[in-house]
């Protein structure tokens, strides 16, 4: 089945500092997702990209599907930031979405 | 955006009683899903549902699960008899066909 794995497993920045976020997986995909996960527990979806390139807001996602890689810049981070970005990654073909274990980003003033 | 509601945020229950998670997904999508994550752990794939049916399911759900979603009503998650090793957040989920999943803000299970 599809493995994804995330890199680095954590991250500290200053604010206003950029980071890059990488996922590789195991095999093609149809689905990808970067979600956002607040120290809380929610969850909320960030992009879903799986080829190309997408932008929203300060976030721009970089999947090369035939290389089995994404990544995730963030631009001029703000404390807010502060949670843990988690890739997903349908399981060849099929709708179930299989997560990484996460980078950790923790952003201070 | 889209959103997917969760009832309750929270459920204390006792091992071996019952408990339904409930789930109002985006109204107009077909697709729903639920998911576990124990507390520090990954996130996991349970279940997938469409036009009444389990579409997917992993090793994870167990005999004693069973989701359904009458006539449009919530789309719910039933696990009797509870065991201790439910306890984690189950994340309801809810997509048009392939693309992208909204996810709800969870239900924090702990069977005692």
């Amino acid at each position: 089945g599809q493995q994804v794995q995330q890199s680095p497993a954590s991250l500290v920045l200053q604010e206003g500092e950029n980071a890059e976020l990488q996922c590789n997986f195991s095999s093609t995909a149809t689905q990808l997702q970067w979600f956002y996960q607040s120290p809380g527990g929610s969850l909320v979806s960030l992009l879903s990209n799986p080829s190309g390139t997408k932008h929203t807001g300060r976030l721009t996602s970089t999947t090369v599907t035939k290389e089995r890689r994404s990544s995730l810049h963030i631009s001029s981070s703000q404390t807010t930031d502060s949670g843990t970005y988690l890739c997903a990654i349908d399981d060849q073909g099929g709708r179930a979405l299989i997560f990484g274990t996460g980078t950790t980003v923790s952003v201070s003033p | 955006g889209p959103k997917v509601l969760q009832i309750p945020s929270h459920q204390i229950i006792d091992m071996g009683q019952m408990v339904t998670l409930n789930c109002d997904p985006v109204s107009n999508h077909l697709y729903f899903y639920w998911y576990k994550q124990i507390l520090g752990q990954q996130m996991e794939f349970l279940v997938n549902f469409y036009n009444g049916k389990v579409m997917e399911k992993s090793k994870l759900f167990k005999d004693q699960f069973s989701v359904e979603r009458p006539d449009g009503s919530y789309f719910t998650l039933k696990i009797q008899p509870t065991a201790l090793e439910d306890s984690a957040v189950y994340f309801c989920a809810s997509s048009v066909a392939m693309y992208e999943q909204y996810f709800g803000p969870g239900t924090r299970l702990t069977v005692l």
